[in-house]
């Protein structure tokens, strides 16, 4: 069955530094969300992707966040310049539709930032 | 932001009973609800979901129901197994122009053997 898969699992950086955190989504959907959960916390929306362009952002997805499908397979979160209260699982999640539709979730990448 | 309540954070069902899952929500804009299931340290699983034209939708063990006039929906799994512990949460869609899911806070399901 496709999955939408996320590397690493696992990151941990520095307060300031910036990191990219990749997905693939599952190879047919046209629509591609990232989320998070900060420990203890709901999921949260962050952002929609459709037509290499964002079609929704929320109030957290501030100008240190940049989203990019830079290929025909992946879709990436670049945070700049990261901060402590970044810390949280960040998940990928596609969809075939736009409204309306299931959307799948990738397993999630921890970050730490120290 | 409190749109998807599950006032719930924990519920404890015997193997083999019915384990009933309630979520609520408050914007009558809602028109697509969702279960996902999650185990720790991985994504949320998509289990069965429901439109508001309906009532009620039926997938294997999984029953969703949807009261529209009391902005309410429960999930019903029966028979519960020891592998439906994880926490589970409602999501739910505007209508129309969005496609941002938003959350309920989760609740913890545990099968006893």
């Amino acid at each position: 069955e496709p999955e939408v898969t996320q590397t690493p699992s696992h990151q941990v950086t520095q307060m300031g530094q910036e990191v990219i955190l990749r997905c693939v989504p599952i190879s047919n959907h046209l629509y591609f969300y990232w989320y998070r959960q900060i420990l203890g916390q709901k999921v949260e929306f962050l952002v929609s992707f459709y037509n290499n362009e964002i079609s929704e952002k929320s109030e957290i997805f501030d100008d240190q966040f940049s989203v990019e499908r830079p290929d025909g397979s992946n879709f990436t979160l670049k945070i700049r310049s990261t901060k402590l209260e970044d810390s949280a699982m960040y998940f990928c999640a596609s969809s075939l539709l736009g409204v309306a539709d299931t959307q799948y979730f990738g397993p999630g990448t921890r970050l730490t930032v120290l | 932001d409190q749109q998807v309540k599950q006032n719930s954070p924990s519920l404890s069902v015997q193997e083999g009973r019915i384990s009933i899952l309630n979520c609520d929500y408050t914007n009558s804009m809602f028109d697509y609800f969702l279960w996902y299931k999650k185990y720790p340290a991985e994504g949320p699983t998509f289990l069965i979901s429901i439109s508001s034209i309906k009532d009620k939708n039926e997938d294997g063990r999984f029953t969703v129901f949807l009261n529209k006039s009391a902005k309410h929906l429960s999930l019903h799994i029966v028979p519960s197994q020891p592998g439906d512990s994880a926490v589970y949460f409602c999501a739910a869609l505007y209508g129309g122009a969005t496609n941002k899911l938003i959350f309920g806070t989760g609740t913890l399901l545990a099968v006893q053997p």
